[in-house]
């Protein structure tokens, strides 16, 4: 089965300043989606990004944007500009060729303000 | 953008009785939902894998006796946690494959304590 680390239990970042989180993953596939959801204290699970494996660009919506390096199985997560809004619990998800969702243990990021 | 719902939002029930957990699209269908189990400040795992019309794929370590589910329609899935205690207390959300989007859309979760 596919694995999905996220090195990171917790980050702090200053409002207005920029946060990177890590994400690592490993699969034998060749073709997959790669994600990055946001789960507030609501709970309601809410993407942020995704990635297909076979784009060697990187994906950018707004103020987030990842850094996909396939050869090195790495997708880490850019927040720039982060506003008290951005407070939240991500999660790096990793989608199997049979549409399995596969989670990473999460980043719980705190926005200083 | 699509909704998925889920209910009850909260269940509390006593230990050893049925609790069944209703997922439904709201404004499309779905042929895949995914039923998933979350601790207190844990990751998501996946629990299985429901398809309309047939019998649900479930994840290793995951018991189908006591977690039934039924995918019966196009827009609703149930998970059913059977002869319930205290430890499958926990956060049990699900989602749907908007084929056309193709993109995931998760419910709100369904809080169940089991006493």
């Amino acid at each position: 089965a596919q694995t999905v680390t996220q090195s990171q239990p917790e980050m702090s970042v200053q409002e207005a300043e920029t946060v990177t989180l890590s994400c690592t993953y490993d699969t034998s596939e060749s073709d997959y989606y790669l994600f990055w959801y946001k789960q507030p204290p609501s709970r309601q699970m809410i993407l942020v990004i995704r990635q297909e494996a076979y784009k060697q660009q990187n994906a950018t919506e707004n103020r987030f944007s990842v850094n996909f390096q396939k050869a090195a199985k790495s997708f880490s997560l850019k927040i720039s500009d982060s506003q008290l809004g951005d407070a939240a619990m991500y999660f790096c998800a990793y989608r199997s060729t049979g549409n399995q969702f596969y989670f990473g243990t999460g980043t719980s990021l705190t926005v200083i303000p | 953008g699509a909704v998925v719902s889920q209910h009850p939002s909260r269940v509390i029930c006593k230990s050893g009785t049925s609790v069944k957990i209703e997922c439904r699209s709201l404004d499309f269908q779905a042929t895949t939902m995914f039923w998933y189990r979350q601790f207190p400040k844990q990751s998501l795992m996946l629990m299985a894998t429901s398809n309309e019309g047939s019998k649900a794929t479930y994840e290793q370590g995951v018991e189908k006796d006591k977690f039934l589910i039924n995918h019966a329609s196009l827009t609703l899935s149930t998970l059913t946690v059977t002869s319930a205690h205290p430890e499958d207390s926990s956060f049990y959300i699900c989602s749907a494959i908007r084929t056309s989007l193709n993109e995931q859309f998760f419910g709100p979760g369904t809080r169940l304590t089991v006493l």
